[in-house]
């Protein structure tokens, strides 16, 4: 069956712009979730989506934000990007609740100059 | 605040030993997961622990967890190179998946 699909895959983006990130889980699934990854700070929590509402939120600015559709396709957007926001952008999807596997993305790479 | 341990950080093995990455956490969970990463890739699922004494197994690694101690495991046994890669645990605490992760263990299996 087909996996997550994160789109794009790159980005390059300069500073104060925004961004828009999208992720297809995998049909059935429910709950979306998005992480940002960078060397410093490692993988992070953003935020999780189930059935179109927002059910968990990590501690990241205002400036991410995300939402999830009928389909439970899910994007997530930065505005006001920064130099710090460069990252590896992952989502990962599942069927419900924590007791099933969460499967991951390859990815969004976001570079901001 | 949830707090995820991994320790080392950094293993170096020679092909066929036996090790063990332990994943400490700070806050009561029955909910532990374990991936793996390579370079430039995504995370891979290995295996999803969720009650105290969990143990699972597939090929070359196990993991465990002790809810109690707040501990889990993962033994690598006879390493061999194709399991070079990043290892993380992760932990949630909600009900959904916020993972809180580690910082990983990345593994370099050597000749």
């Amino acid at each position: 069956k087909a996996g997550v699909t994160q789109t794009p895959r790159y980005l390059i983006k300069t500073r104060g712009q925004q961004v828009t990130l999208s992720c297809s889980p995998i049909s059935g699934h429910r709950s979306v979730s998005w992480y940002q990854q960078t060397p410093g700070q490692g993988l992070q929590f953003l935020f999780e989506y189930f059935s179109e509402t927002q059910r968990n939120k990590g501690n990241f600015p205002g400036r991410f934000s995300g939402r999830q559709f009928s389909n439970s396709r899910s994007e997530m957007n930065v505005s006001t990007l920064e130099l710090g926001d460069s990252a590896l952008y992952l989502c990962a999807s599942s069927f419900e609740t924590g007791s099933t596997e969460a499967f991951f993305g390859q990815g969004t790479r976001l570079t901001v100059v | 605040e949830l707090k995820v341990e991994q320790n080392p950080l950094f293993l170096s093995m020679q092909e066929g030993k036996n090790y063990t990455i332990y994943c400490n956490y700070s806050t009561t969970s029955d909910r532990l997961y374990w991936y793996r990463q390579d370079p430039g890739k995504s995370l891979e699922s290995l295996f999803v622990l969720l009650s105290n004494g969990a143990v699972k197994q597939e090929g070359r690694l196990m993991a465990s967890l002790d809810t109690k101690a707040r501990l889990s495991t993962l033994h690598i046994t006879a390493a061999v190179h194709d399991l070079s890669a990043t290892y993380f645990c992760a932990v949630d605490l909600n009900s959904g998946y916020a993972l809180n992760f580690g910082k990983g263990t990345s593994l370099l299996v050597t000749p």
